[in-house]
């Protein structure tokens, strides 16, 4: 199976600062990628798929990018809700797979 | 769609386990849908359970050597997991998740505890 790891595992940011988040695929998955925010209770909230494609209803501060191995996430200048923590999902292969997760916490 | 899982909290080791999620807003039926299930063991990441197709086709996490069972309940609008002979392993928080692709998932629950005990 493809096994995605996700770096940094943890972030301490202020609000209004830049943050890019990384996931690295084992083999290579094309732009077979999403990410996903999961705020603690809440259901997980799809953000981007095909590594670039913004989900209905998801603010244009998130953005991705990558192909091939190597993606990447960024929130342009976080707010107040977007501390979380955020996993990438493969849809390359079967199983389908999930990093670990990178929690941004406030600083 | 919106989607809230159900089950015990509790399930005695060796014992099966069973959620069902309830599906809102739309049907379970619709042409294209596809429901998963997903769960998060402690302090790790989320793992992908499988899928039930809106024609009824599954698909699973071989990781599980055939444990598990997906099923759909047109009646009651829902979908149900099955997993049997649990271990500790098996404590996490389990996700349903649907999705007009098998590819990603949107929606989803907000999650159920289960816990394994022994």
């Amino acid at each position: 199976e493809v096994v995605l790891t996700q770096s940094p595992g943890t972030l301490s940011l202020s609000p209004g600062e830049r943050v890019t988040l990384s996931c690295r695929a084992s083999e290579t998955i094309s732009t077979y990628l999403a990410w996903y925010q999961h705020r603690p209770g809440q259901a997980p909230r799809l953000l981007i798929f095909g590594a670039s494609s913004r989900a209905s209803g998801i603010p244009g501060r998130f953005s991705g990018s990558g192909s091939g191995t190597d993606f990447f996430l960024t929130i342009s200048s976080l707010e107040p809700d977007d501390f979380a923590v955020y996993y990438c999902q493969q849809y390359g292969n079967l199983p389908r797979t999930f990093g670990q997760g990178t929690k941004v916490d406030i600083k | 769609v919106h989607l809230q899982e159900s089950g015990p909290g509790l399930v005695k080791a060796s014992e099966t386990l069973s959620l069902t999620c309830s599906v809102s807003g739309g049907f379970v039926t619709s042409d294209g849908y596809h429901w998963s299930w997903i769960r998060q063991l402690p302090g790790k990441g989320l793992d992908w359970i499988g899928h039930v197709s809106y024609n009824g086709a599954t698909y699973f996490n071989p990781s599980l050597k055939s444990r598990a069972t997906i099923s759909v309940d047109a009646s009651n609008n829902q979908f149900s997991l099955t997993l049997t002979s649990v271990t500790a392993a098996d404590t996490a928080v389990y996700f349903c998740a649907g999705t007009v692709t098998t590819r990603w998932f949107d929606p989803w629950g907000q999650g159920t505890q289960v816990t394994v005990s022994s």
